[in-house]
């Protein structure tokens, strides 16, 4: 069965202090990893897919890497709108296209 | 272009009562999935559709159910309601062989009493 853990559960920044957020799977066969954000009341909305070990993605301030164990989501000089709930995801070749989420890291940003 | 509709957003039951719950994917998507959120479990696979087939379920019980329609429409259905189905429940779209990269409506939070 897919597992995912997310570290820490909840993590107060400063406005400008860098950190990562950490992904730590178990996955028969990975098709995929992936990382959405989720607001308040709001459903997740989708950031990145990585594929493959050593692979890196980036939209603005975040920066998605991946290994064969684990995911980090480096955040580099948060804004308080960076402020939400960070989810990650896999989905494993014998699950079709379930996917199994960790439950997140909440980020607060202060400005 | 027009996001992932769920409706209603908000529903209060009773326990022992059956619930309906609505979604509209992006236009183009075949594919809908629906996921539980709750604070202690996190997002939980209910089912996932396609073409109005069910192609893959998970681990609830058979009291939840689902469905989707030709124009790719899907309900879910929830009968018997326990206290312990109060959750957001959220429906998910994608295009068809893009596993992952999926488009969330803001859900249907359901309080059962």
């Amino acid at each position: 069965e897919d597992q995912v853990t997310q570290s820490p559960e909840a993590l107060r920044l400063q406005e400008g202090e860098s950190s990562s957020l950490n992904c730590s799977y178990t996955v028969s066969g990975l098709r995929g990893l992936f990382w959405y954000r989720q607001d308040p009341g709001k459903g997740p909305e989708f950031l990145f897919t990585l594929y493959s070990a050593g692979e890196e993605k980036e939209k603005e301030r975040l920066k998605a890497t991946l290994t064969k164990k684990e995911s980090f989501l480096h955040i580099t000089a948060p804004k308080p709108e960076d402020s939400a709930t960070y989810l990650c995801a896999v989905a494993g070749k014998s699950s079709g296209d379930k996917l199994t989420f960790g439950t997140g890291t909440r980020l607060a940003v202060r400005p | 272009k027009a996001g992932v509709t769920q409706t209603p957003r908000y529903l209060i039951k009773t326990r022992g009562q059956q619930v309906t719950l609505s979604c509209s994917p992006i236009s183009g998507h075949r594919s809908v999935s629906w996921y539980q959120q709750t604070p202690g479990q996190g997002l939980q696979f209910l089912f996932e559709y396609f073409s109005e087939t069910q192609r893959n379920k998970g681990n609830f019980p058979g009291r939840f159910s689902g469905r989707q329609f030709s124009n790719s429409r899907s309900e879910m259905n929830v009968s018997t309601l326990e206290l312990g189905d109060s959750a957001l429940y959220l429906c998910a779209s994608t295009r068809a062989g893009n596993t992952g990269e999926l488009f969330f409506g803001e859900g249907s939070r359901l309080t059962v009493l």
